[in-house]
């Protein structure tokens, strides 16, 4: 069965550096998404993208995050200058028509 | 409004029993409505979906009642087994005429099944 797939699992990095979270979501489809969910807290959507650009973003999303499909199959997630607060989990998913949404194994992201 | 409220927080339920996890909804423009399972260290997996347009949904020992009135949904979980111990979310969608396919989900509700 297609699953998305995320790189990597843990990433460990200083505040201020930079961070580029890699999804390759499932090869047919069309709306891809991040989330992230810091621990034992609920899951939040962070932004969404479709036909090459982003269709959606929440106010978590600011000016130090970007997203990309550089190459139609590889979906990243930029965090230019990473504060302590952005650790959490960073959930990758994708969906065919925008209703099923099928989620990766996610990224532990620790910024110390 | 854009929030899904889930209840109750933890939940312990004997190995046989029935486990019911609620949600409650304020948006009238969510038109879809999935159930994540989740456990530890990994990610979301969709366990059922339901529509408004339905009042219930059953795949196997898991069934979604659906009040559109009340504006209510909730996860009935037949037969709880241990493997069944997981954090369970809600989520809502908005429809596709208003501009997003974002989910917005609840806060978890985790449930333990004892042998």
């Amino acid at each position: 069965e297609p699953e998305v797939t995320q790189t990597p699992s843990h990433q460990v990095t200083q505040m201020g550096q930079e961070v580029i979270l890699r999804c390759v979501p499932i090869s047919n489809h069309l709306y891809f998404y991040w989330y992230r969910q810091i621990l034992g807290q609920k899951v939040e959507f962070l932004v969404s993208f479709y036909n090459n650009e982003i269709s959606e973003k929440s106010e978590i999303f600011d000016d130090q995050f970007s997203v990309e499909r550089p190459d139609g199959s590889n979906f990243t997630l930029k965090i230019r200058s990473t504060k302590l607060e952005d650790s959490a989990m960073y959930f990758c998913a994708s969906s065919y028509t925008g209703s099923t949404q099928y989620f990766g194994p996610g990224t532990r992201l620790t910024v110390l | 409004q854009q929030q899904v409220k889930q209840s109750p927080q933890s939940l312990i339920v004997q190995k046989g029993g029935i486990s019911i996890i609620n949600c409650a909804y304020e948006n009238t423009a969510f038109d879809y409505f999935p159930w994540y399972q989740q456990f530890p260290g990994k990610g979301p997996a969709l366990l059922i979906a339901i529509r408004p347009d339905v009042s219930e949904k059953k795949e196997g020992r898991f069934t979604i009642s659906f009040n559109k009135s009340a504006k209510q949904f909730s996860l009935h979980i037949m037969d709880s087994q241990p493997g069944d111990s997981a954090t369970y979310f809600c989520a809502a969608r908005k429809g596709a005429g208003a501009g997003s396919y974002q989910l917005t989900f609840g806060k978890g509700t985790k449930l333990s099944v004892i042998p």
